[in-house]
């Protein structure tokens, strides 16, 4: 069964500082997409990444950047110099598209930039 | 470009009762996705619209219905509400052809009680 895994619950860290968030997913699909969403106050959710499961290459854009590992079934991101606009929670999901396309999302990290 | 809409933004239901929500997706967009999002449960799909058709569905009571118009808007009616039906309801809009990210609207904020 597809399982997206957010071990971190909470995160606070102060401004400028980089932070990590990690991701492990579990699926028995070989073709299947990674996402990032960032959910702030507002409640709506902003896409940041996706990735499928045959490109490797770690991305980055501007402070954010993600790491994806097959082999440990994980995709973290890290936000290098955070910022206060920074706080948000921050969901990994999974879809295992083109089988089914709906997206199964982690319980979320809440991260806290401290100014 | 719009982005996807969702209205009302906040609604105050008695249990028993029926709701229906609503949600216009980007133009273009032929897919509406609906997710509960519970501080207990997290955010978990309800089900899919692509061309007026539920082409999935999540583990959700029958109480929870929806339906697409022609011009892709979607509606997501739950009856006999229940207290733990309180939750923020999102939509989320893509082409529904491929695998493309899909845009969340702001969501409905459901409170029963």
């Amino acid at each position: 069964a597809q399982k997206v895994t957010q071990a971190q619950t909470e995160i606070s860290v102060v401004e400028k500082e980089d932070v990590t968030l990690d991701c492990v997913y579990e699926t028995r699909d070989t073709t299947y997409y990674l996402f990032w969403y960032k959910q702030p106050p507002s409640g709506e959710l902003v896409f940041l990444i996706r990735r499928n499961s045959f490109d490797e290459q770690n991305e980055i854009s501007g402070r954010y950047s993600w790491n994806f590992q097959k082999s440990t079934s994980s995709f973290n991101f890290t936000i290098t110099a955070s910022q206060v606009v920074d706080s948000a929670v921050y969901f990994c999901a999974l879809s295992e598209a083109p089988r089914d396309d709906k997206i199964i999302f982690g319980k979320g990290t809440r991260l806290h930039i401290l100014p | 470009k719009a982005g996807v809409t969702q209205t009302p933004r906040y609604l105050i239901k008695t249990r028993g009762q029926q709701v229906t929500l609503s949600c216009s997706p980007i133009s273009g967009h032929r897919s509406v996705s609906w997710y509960q999002q519970t501080p207990g449960q997290g955010l978990q799909f309800l089900f899919e619209y692509f061309s007026e058709t539920q082409r999935n569905k999540g583990n959700f009571p029958g109480r929870f219905s929806g339906r697409q118009f022609s011009n892709s808007r979607s509606e997501m009616n739950v009856s006999t509400l229940e207290l733990g039906d309180s939750a923020l309801y999102l939509c989320a809009s893509s082409s529904g052809t491929g695998v493309t990210e899909a845009f969340f609207g702001q969501g409905t904020r459901l409170t029963v009680v």
